[in-house]
């Protein structure tokens, strides 16, 4: 029982262009979703995150969008930079058990070519 | 300002065996939460420890325990290793702060079990 998908296991951008990551998930009770990303021989690090009852949250070069009646949200990387490189984990939390529990995807290997 | 650690980094460990992973949280924070991730998938909760009890558990055997200390540190074990259990751990701190509000969730570089 899949609840957070990644159906993009990699994606490969030339640097400047915009990457778009997506996820889909099937849960109503998620009520946060979250970026994170992950580099070789580290834990995953926290990008950037959205609430269920908005639509978009900005930080710098990241952009959220989350589309509800889809189920679908996506992560807007502009412009995109070698180091950004690595692996992107979406990830929910089930607003009901208060306990912040993460349900994470497959993760998307992102590649930045020079 | 240390961040998330964990013990060993890398540990190899035979079938029918036992393991023991630490984790020290960021400070400040009072919460650990330990998951599993296999190669190729997504971390996967197996536990949260709040005020040195399990607060909720995720679909993991009763092979899989852990524990908090007073002072927020964390153990897991495993006991009857099994060859599935090969994967990265990863400990996860955050704060309690506002119940229901959402905490964000620090995580360490993970420790690298592999079972032969």
């Amino acid at each position: 029982d899949q609840q957070v998908k990644q159906n993009s296991p990699s994606l490969s951008v030339q640097e400047g262009r915009i990457s778009i990551l997506n996820c889909d998930y099937t849960n109503s009770m998620f009520d946060y979703f979250l970026w994170y990303k992950k580099y070789p021989a580290e834990g995953p690090t926290f990008l950037i995150s959205i609430s269920s009852i908005k639509d978009k949250n900005e930080d710098g070069r990241f952009t959220v969008f989350l589309n509800k009646s889809a189920k679908h949200l996506s992560l807007h990387i502009v412009p995109s930079q070698p180091g950004d490189s690595a692996v992107y984990f979406c990830a929910a939390r089930d607003g009901s058990s208060n306990t912040g529990k993460l349900i994470f995807g497959q993760g998307t290997t992102l590649q930045v070519k020079p | 300002d240390a961040g998330v650690t964990q013990s060993p980094t890398h540990l190899i460990k035979t079938r029918g065996q036992q393991v023991t992973l630490r984790c020290s949280p960021k400070s400040g924070h009072d919460t650990v939460s330990w998951y599993q991730q296999a190669l190729g998938q997504g971390p996967q909760f197996i536990f949260q420890y709040y005020e040195e009890e399990e607060r909720q558990r995720g679909n993991f055997p009763d092979r899989f325990s852990g524990h908090q200390f007073p002072n927020y540190s964390s153990e897991l074990n495993v006991n009857a290793l099994l060859l599935g259990d090969s994967a990265l751990y990863l400990c996860a701190s955050s704060w309690e702060g506002l119940r229901g509000a959402y905490n964000e969730q620090f995580f360490g570089p993970g420790t690298r079990l592999t079972v032969l």
